[in-house]
C-alpha cells in the first residue's frame, strides 16, 4: 500500500532554520492531510492539517502546503527549534463516510543546536 | 487536556497465548480506532467502531483479532491466537466527531512483544 509516501527518511537542520518534510500521495480522493509528530514510546500528537480546498494552513511556526495537481503535501517549520526533533508523519483520509487515516512512512528530524 | 490512556504499556506475550489491549478513549469521543505500527514501519488501521459496532476494517484485522467496549468507558483489542508478527505498536484513538480530523487523538500505545 503505497498511497502515501514520505521519500526522505531522515532530516537534519541547524536551529533557526527551516525544516521542510514532504509527503506524496497517489490518491485524488483524500479530503483531508495532516501531519503529526511523534516521539518515542509516545503515540503519534496532531499538529496542523489541511483540506482539500485549501492550500495553505499556517498555525504559528507551522505551514502546511497542499500541491493538489502534483499531489504533494509539505511542512514548514520556521523556525526550526531542538525540541522540534521527532518523527513527522504525514497522513490522509479518504473523503466519504471512512474515518481511518493513512499514514506515510515517517521523517527523522533532527534539529541541531 | 483530554488524553487517550492505554494499558499496559508493554505486553510480552508467548505465541499461541490470547491477549487483551485495554484503552480509555476521551470520555465524551464517539468514535474509536486501533492502529498498530510494526518496528520501522509505517502505522497502519487497523478498526474503527462506532455506536457499538466495527465501521471499518482493515485486511489486517482478520478473525484473531476483536474489539469491544464491555463498559462505555474501555475499548479493547484482543488478539486470539498471538503470531510472532503480531509484535508491534499498537496505538488506540478516538475522535468526537468522526469529520472533524484534528480531533482524532491517539494513545501512547502498547508494546506488544511475542516471544
Amino acid at each position: 500500500d503505497q498511497q502515501v509516501k514520505q521519500n526522505s527518511p531522515s532530516l537534519s537542520v541547524q536551529e533557526g532554520r527551516i525544516s521542510i518534510l514532504n509527503c506524496d500521495y497517489t490518491n485524488s480522493m483524500f479530503d483531508y492531510f495532516l501531519w503529526y509528530k511523534k516521539y518515542p514510546a509516545e503515540g503519534p500528537t496532531f499538529l496542523i492539517s489541511i483540506s482539500s480546498i485549501k492550500d495553505k494552513n499556517e498555525d504559528g511556526r507551522f505551514t502546511v502546503f497542499l500541491n493538489k495537481s502534483a499531489k504533494h503535501l509539505s511542512l514548514h517549520i520556521v523556525p526550526s527549534q531542538p525540541g522540534d526533533s521527532a518523527v513527522y508523519f504525514c497522513a490522509v483520509r479518504r473523503g466519504g463516510a471512512t474515518n481511518k487515516l493513512i499514514f506515510g512512512t515517517g521523517t527523522l528530524l533532527a534539529v541541531q543546536p | 487536556e483530554p488524553e487517550v490512556t492505554q494499558t499496559p504499556s508493554h505486553q510480552v506475550t508467548q505465541m499461541g497465548q490470547e491477549v487483551i489491549l485495554r484503552c480509555v478513549p476521551i470520555s465524551n469521543h464517539l468514535y474509536f480506532y486501533w492502529y498498530r505500527q510494526i518496528l520501522g514501519q509505517k502505522v497502519e488501521f487497523l478498526v474503527s467502531f462506532y455506536n457499538n459496532e466495527i465501521s471499518e476494517k482493515s485486511e489486517i484485522f482478520d478473525d484473531q483479532f476483536s474489539v469491544e467496549r464491555p463498559d462505555g468507558s474501555n475499548f479493547t483489542l484482543k488478539i486470539r491466537s498471538t503470531k510472532l508478527e503480531d509484535s508491534a505498536m499498537y496505538f488506540c484513538a478516538s475522535s468526537g466527531n468522526g469529520r472533524y480530523v484534528e480531533g482524532y487523538t491517539f494513545g501512547s500505545g502498547t508494546r506488544l512483544t511475542v516471544v
